[in-house]
């Protein structure tokens, strides 16, 4: 079975600067994916990064940056020069070759970004 | 890039009565559409996983009889929630994805459904 660990519930930031949200996971599988996914107050889940196991490099997207340690089975998102609008709930999620698109989700992590 | 239409976004309804909640692909054939349920403030819990033309396949604890999940075409899924209490009272999300997705490609998202029981 997989699991999903993140153990900060709330994380505060100041505007410009960068935040790490934490995420650890647990299985047994070899090929496995990782994803983050933004949820605003409005509810929709907007898929952010993703890092296969297999990938050597840390996944980038814009400035949004995944701090991937596979030995500590540890997925970091790294969000660099905050801005207001990436207050939301962030969730790491984890995908698992048997499980085609399944999704198994951690708690969450509720950021806000402030002046 | 692919898009999932959810609706409605909100819906209040009466106890005992059931509520329908339609999930669509809009630019991609859906074989495969999941079910999520979220409770305030909580994470996304896997309600189900359903097929087209195939029988949905349940999560443990979820009860099959009130949560009737129905993928009759490839770009149509439905969940309703039979005889509802103020306990199935909830965010409903659902997902999909087409015969060409694996287990590295990323899950699209209806926009969700805030159900709330009187």
């Amino acid at each position: 079975a997989q699991k999903i660990t993140q153990t900060q519930p709330g994380m505060f930031v100041q505007e410009k600067e960068a935040v790490t949200l934490d995420c650890t996971y647990d299985t047994s599988d070899q090929s496995y994916g990782l994803f983050w996914y933004k949820q605003p107050s409005s509810g929709e889940m907007i898929f952010l990064i993703y890092q296969g196991s297999y990938d050597e490099q840390n996944a980038t997207e814009g400035r949004y940056s995944l701090n991937f340690q596979k030995a500590r089975k540890s997925a970091n998102l790294v969000i660099s020069a905050s801005q207001l609008g990436d207050s939301a709930m962030y969730f790491c999620a984890m995908s698992f070759t048997g499980g085609g698109n399944k999704l198994t989700f951690g708690t969450g992590t509720q950021l806000k970004v402030e002046l | 890039g692919a898009v999932v239409s959810q609706h409605p976004s909100r819906v209040i309804c009466k106890s005992g009565t059931s509520v329908k909640i339609e999930c669509r692909s809009l630019d991609f054939q859906a074989t495969t559409m999941f079910w999520y349920r979220q409770f305030p403030k909580q994470s996304l819990m896997l309600m189900a996983t359903s097929n087209e033309g195939s029988k949905a396949t349940y999560e443990q604890g979820v009860e099959k009889d009130k949560f009737l999940i129905n993928h009759a075409s490839l770009t149509l899924s439905t969940l309703t929630v039979t005889s509802a209490h103020p306990e199935d009272s909830s965010f409903y999300i659902c997902s999909a994805s087409s015969y060409r997705s694996s287990y590295n490609s990323p899950l699209h998202f209806g926009n969700g459904t805030r159900l709330t029981v009187t």
